[in-house]
């Protein structure tokens, strides 16, 4: 068991490239998220999804897409990247809203 | 989500208890109050959660007052790996799907 799985682990970006941040769970939970956590701030919600074919985004969604078309994957599209999406990038899972969450090592992003 | 109150930072000593408290004076009857905490670099991780009754894990003990109004984790026997961020978060079941950590609690573990 895996748990979840957040690839890759550092990327630099130059201002206006695009990339996908890979995240997988193998645990068949529900409900998947991305957050992003900025130097001494808590983490914000970017998207989530309650299932497969289901997404929705949460506080901070803007210049992110996201997508589920499998329970196991849940990847994060930066479309076009600005220094402003500089940030350490969390994946979780969990199998519904009561229970705990899993979370990924995170994905640290620097956009120059 | 109710708000929470937790203290900036705390220090404990390596073997001791570490207690850690949290003020949630608005929490409503059908709200649980979890903690997770976040290892420098690290994802958060999950440690426990109750409604009224206390808890105890492998981890660690949630003692919540009789009001509900405060909770405190208790670390029976830091280490040095207990350095971390802990986060106290009160949310109903079913109040959507965002988990608020907040600024947390920076707990220094010393030798």
């Amino acid at each position: 068991n895996a748990g979840v799985t957040q690839t890759p682990k550092f990327q630099v970006l130059k201002t206006g490239q695009s990339m996908t941040l890979q995240c997988a769970q193998d645990m068949n939970h529900e409900y998947m998220s991305w957050y992003r956590q900025d130097p001494g701030m808590g983490l914000r919600l970017i998207h989530y999804s309650v299932g497969a074919g289901i997404t929705d985004q949460g506080e901070v969604p803007n210049g992110y897409n996201v997508s589920r078309s499998t329970t196991e994957d849940f990847p994060l599209r930066l479309l076009s990247a600005a220094p402003s999406q500089t940030s350490v990038y969390f994946c979780a899972s969990r199998p519904s809203l009561g229970t705990e969450a899993f979370f990924g090592q995170g994905t640290r992003l620097t956009v120059v | 989500d109710a708000k929470t109150t937790q203290p900036t930072s705390m220090d404990c000593a390596e073997g001791r208890a570490a207690n850690l408290p949290c003020n949630h004076s608005t929490i409503s009857g059908n709200e649980y109050v979890y903690w997770y905490r976040q290892i420098h670099s690290q994802g958060p991780q999950y440690i426990i959660h109750g409604l009224k009754n206390n808890e105890t894990n492998e981890m660690a003990s949630l003692i919540i007052t009789e009001d509900r109004k405060s909770s405190t984790l208790i670390l029976p026997h830091a280490t040095l790996r207990d350095t971390a961020v802990y986060y106290c978060i009160v949310r109903a079941l079913n109040s959507g799907y965002a988990l608020n950590f907040g600024k947390g609690t920076s707990l220094l573990v010393t030798p």
